[in-house]
């Protein structure tokens, strides 16, 4: 059975960066079929998708968070990781990792989810 | 982008009732590329519905969806104890994929 575990502080301080990890297991990350990627959710708010990479390292970002987002992926560790500068309150958030089937050649629906791990921006 | 708005934003319900949810997009979504997803508190939320209608594995059939367009429904045909939660639309027929804000069903 597929698993991802997010993993990172929750913590972070205003205009610093927020980095995260999500470790796959019970399948490849490496699979042709699949994307993998970052969802947020703010407290008590409703699901923002961040981005996807796939495995060659490919990267689709949203419009609205890519000048301050990077996702990388380790094929070889079976991670991924997402980067998030110059955070606010506002990006106060439960993170979630997911992977992603893709539709047209881009990650669209979201079929496995980690348990999500909440950052908390705050000095 | 196209943006996705739900009602009711709650739904209040007994067991055993059905739940009509609607999701309307601003603009048509490419080849109902509609989903949805539940999601209970404390966890993260789960597929349920792609294609507008299909089902993903393991969802029971007393959870349809149809439509088209810019319209779309999530319907729970009669509501189990574990059906009480908060449903997502979400649309992937263009980017970014986007969801909508939620409808959140809670027992009367």
């Amino acid at each position: 059975q597929l698993q991802l575990q997010e993993s990172g502080p929750g913590l972070v301080k205003p205009s610093e960066t927020l980095s995260l990890t999500c470790t796959v297991s019970g399948g490849s990350i490496s699979s042709s079929s699949y994307y993998w990627g970052w969802i947020r959710q703010p407290p008590g708010k409703g699901l923002e998708w961040i981005g996807s990479i796939y495995y060659s390292g490919s990267t689709y970002y949203n419009p609205s968070l890519k000048s301050r987002v990077t996702i990388s992926v380790d094929t070889s560790k079976s991670q991924f990781s997402l980067k998030l500068t110059s955070v606010t309150a506002t990006d106060t958030a439960v993170y979630y990792c997911v992977r992603a089937l893709g539709y047209g050649f881009y990650p669209s629906l979201f079929d496995y989810w980690g348990q999500g791990t909440l950052v908390t921006v705050s000095s | 982008e196209i943006v996705l708005t739900q009602s009711p934003a709650t739904l209040s319900l007994s067991p055993g009732e059905g739940a009509t949810l609607s999701c309307r997009a601003s603009h048509s979504v490419s080849s109902s590329y509609l989903a949805w997803y539940q999601q209970k508190p404390g966890q993260a939320p789960r597929l349920l519905i792609y294609d507008t209608s299909s089902r993903a594995t393991g969802v029971p059939d007393r959870f349809s969806g149809s439509g088209s367009g810019t319209d779309f429904t999530l319907t729970i045909s009669r509501l189990e104890p574990e059906d009480f939660a908060v449903y997502y639309c979400q649309q992937y027929g263009s980017s970014p994929r986007t969801f909508g804000p939620g409808t959140k069903v809670d027992i009367k």
